[in-house]
């Protein structure tokens, strides 16, 4: 167990709908990271939150949006879902931020949303 | 480009060792990382080496890295069935891990 945790663990939705993934970091971690799993794209990095603020985007859409609370832990919203965007979605957490110093930098991985647009 | 390549298969006898590798993208990476996913569960970090570094043993797991080449290796001495995952190498790159394609790795009795 990493101590990162994901709700739902699945979650079967329409086209055209809307979701909230959510995710709390470890205990004394500050940066939350969004990953997505397909198996046509492999493992994608989404977006980086370091305590409450964006940090850095990767192939995120822009019908996806997260946010980072004041207690750490973070959401992420998929709108207009689309067929294509079946896949695992990731959440990590780390101490600092980064992924330069293994001892502050370490991702730990929650174990997933399985998200299936039908 | 950030594509960090893997073999997809790997199968091995238990007992043997298994070596799974990596060829990575970014010179300027200074951390270089091995992930376990094993069916159904999230990402578990196995270890990882400093990109100064030309190997790394961590138990049964060592890590070669050949920075002229950009290409990382891990083998997993006595394989065991437990060993039965998708593992994944990743660079660390400014505030994110770019992730390889990951290798299957099958361990038969």
């Amino acid at each position: 167990d990493s101590g990162v945790t994901q709700t739902p663990k699945h979650l079967i939705t329409a086209t055209g709908q809307r979701v909230t993934l959510r995710c709390s970091p470890r205990s004394g971690d500050l940066s939350v990271y969004w990953y997505q799993q397909s198996l046509d794209q492999g493992l994608q990095f989404l977006i980086h939150y370091y305590n409450g603020e964006e940090r850095a985007k990767g192939n995120i859409l822009e019908r996806f949006s997260a946010q980072q609370f004041p207690d750490l832990h973070s959401e992420l919203n998929l709108s207009s879902l689309e067929l294509g965007d079946s896949a695992l979605y990731f959440c990590a957490s780390s101490v600092a931020q980064g992924g330069r110093n293994p001892s502050t930098d370490t991702q730990y991985f929650g174990p997933g949303t399985r998200l299936t647009v039908l | 480009g950030e594509d960090v390549e893997q073999s997809l298969f790997l199968s091995v006898r238990e007992g043997d060792s298994s070596v799974i590798n990596c060829t990575y993208t970014d010179s300027s990476s200074t951390y270089l990382y091995w992930y376990k996913q094993e069916p159904g569960a999230g990402l578990q970090l196995l270890t990882y080496i400093f990109s100064n570094m030309d190997m790394k043993q961590d138990q049964r797991l060592t890590v070669l890295l050949n920075k002229k080449d950009k290409h990382l290796s891990l083998r997993i001495a006595d394989t065991q069935t437990g060993d039965s995952a998708i593992y994944f190498c990743a660079e660390g790159k400014n505030d994110k891990l770019i992730f390889g394609t990951g290798t299957r790795l099958q361990v038969f009795p």
